[in-house]
């Protein structure tokens, strides 16, 4: 069965850091993997999608996760933290059904 | 185009009632997603449609089912409310299946159980 463990409930850093977020999945098959964004009253946004095509996934607003098989990880990265990246970030991991990590909140302090 | 739109937004409910919520997908979308979000729990998936048809369902009992309208809009229904069921519900559309595609999420219906 597959699961998706997102490590860090919580992570804060300071604007202009490096914004590191970890997710590690467990799949039977090659799984399409996400991240999705929520900002506070809303719903979830898509941040990025691997489908296999590329290792390295670029998404909106400077997020960019490199998914590696080996590690079983899908880690997302942005080289520079703004104060407007505060939010909840979702790993999610499907081949059938879509499964979601717990979530991340991250904090931004200035 | 028109985002996801869900109604109602906030609900209070008596432990034992029962409720509908509804989702309008984006305009061409086949597939709607129900999930329920918690603080504990985090988000879970309740079911899917596509096209009609429940393509795929979640871990949750009985009393949360689902329906799917030729237009694609969606119902979701729960019987016997309990304390638990207390969560922001969000509903997603997508172009194609939920597990490959994109996902659009709604702005949620919050439930408030007493």
């Amino acid at each position: 069965a597959q699961s998706v463990t997102q490590l860090g409930s919580h992570v804060s850093v300071s604007e202009g850091a490096l914004v590191l977020l970890r997710c590690n999945y467990s799949s039977s098959v090659p799984p399409y993997l996400f991240w999705y964004v929520q900002y506070p009253n809303q719903g979830l946004q898509l941040l990025l999608k691997y489908t296999s095509a590329a290792t390295l996934v670029k998404g909106i607003n400077g997020f960019e996760a490199e998914f590696k098989k080996s590690e079983t990880s899908f880690h997302l990265t942005k080289p520079s933290a703004h104060m407007s990246d505060a939010a909840e970030y979702f790993c999610a991991v499907s081949d059938d059904k879509i499964i979601f990590g717990k979530g991340t909140r991250l904090h931004i302090l200035p | 185009k028109a985002g996801v739109t869900q109604t109602p937004r906030y609900l209070i409910k008596t432990r034992g009632q029962q409720v509908t919520l509804s989702c309008s997908p984006i305009s061409g979308h086949r597939s709607v997603s129900w999930y329920q979000q918690t603080p504990g729990q985090g988000l879970q998936f309740l079911f899917e449609y596509f096209s009609e048809t429940q393509r795929n369902k979640g871990n949750f009992p009985g009393r949360f089912s689902g329906r799917q309208f030729s237009n694609s809009r969606s119902e979701m229904n729960v019987s016997t409310l309990e304390l638990g069921d207390s969560a922001l519900y969000l509903c997603a559309s997508s172009s194609g299946t939920a597990s490959s595609y994109e996902q659009y999420f709604g702005p949620g219906t919050r439930l408030t159980v007493t």
